[in-house]
């Protein structure tokens, strides 16, 4: 079965600064997909990037960025110039790329603090 | 473009009892899914739904059921409330073929 571990339970950074979550995953299929979702307070899950397994090139929205390494088994999200509006809970999750059988499979998360 | 709906927000309920929760995905969305938010457990499946049809379930009982309406609104329900059934849940909808899945507010259910 494919697991999803997030390491950190908590992390700090300072606005303007850059931080760096991680994750790692198991899986035994060789085509898959990842996400970073974020959850704020108000509570909706909010896609922050993805990132399909085939493709080498790591994905980059704006001020976020992924280190993505396959033969690891490691996914983790690069936040750079932290704004205020980035604290929020942040999962990472993993979805089977094949096969209508899929879901997607959260880590337990990491709760992002932003300091002014 | 209106987001994915989901009502009511806030529930409160009787052990014993049972709930309906509804989610109303994007338009054009044809595939729903469910999702169970603890802190203990984190975000766990609940099911998917696409064209009325399940066609994806995880590991909860059989007190956890579902539906899909044609026009792809869907409707979770939960049988003989527990406590341990206090949580957030949280709807998805996704277009066929595309895994960006699209989060509603979910409805925080608090069972007494």
């Amino acid at each position: 079965a494919q697991t999803v571990t997030q390491s950190q339970p908590e992390m700090s950074v300072q606005e303007a600064e850059t931080v760096t979550l991680s994750c790692t995953y198991d899986t035994s299929e060789s085509d898959y997909y990842l996400f970073w979702y974020k959850q704020p307070p108000s509570r909706q899950m909010i896609l922050v990037i993805r990132q399909e397994a085939y493709k080498q090139q790591n994905a980059t929205e704006n001020r976020f960025s992924v280190n993505f390494q396959k033969a690891a088994k490691s996914f983790s999200l690069k936040i750079s110039d932290s704004q205020l509006g980035d604290a929020a809970m942040y999962f990472c999750a993993y979805r089977r790329r094949w096969g209508s059988q899929g879901n997607l499979i959260f880590g337990k998360g990491t709760k992002l603090s932003v300091k002014p | 473009k209106a987001g994915v709906t989901q009502t009511p927000r806030y529930l409160i309920k009787t052990r014993g009892q049972q709930v309906t929760l509804s989610c109303s995905p994007i338009s054009g969305h044809r595939s729903v899914s469910w999702y169970q938010q603890t802190p203990g457990q984190g975000l766990q499946f609940l099911f998917e739904y696409f064209s009325e049809t399940q066609r994806n379930k995880g590991n909860f009982p059989g007190r956890f059921s579902g539906r899909q309406f044609s026009n792809s609104r869907s409707e979770m329900n939960v049988s003989t409330l527990e406590l341990g059934d206090s949580a957030l849940y949280l709807c998805a909808s996704s277009p066929e073929g595309d895994y960006g899945y699209t989060f509603g507010s979910g409805t925080r259910l608090t069972v007494v």
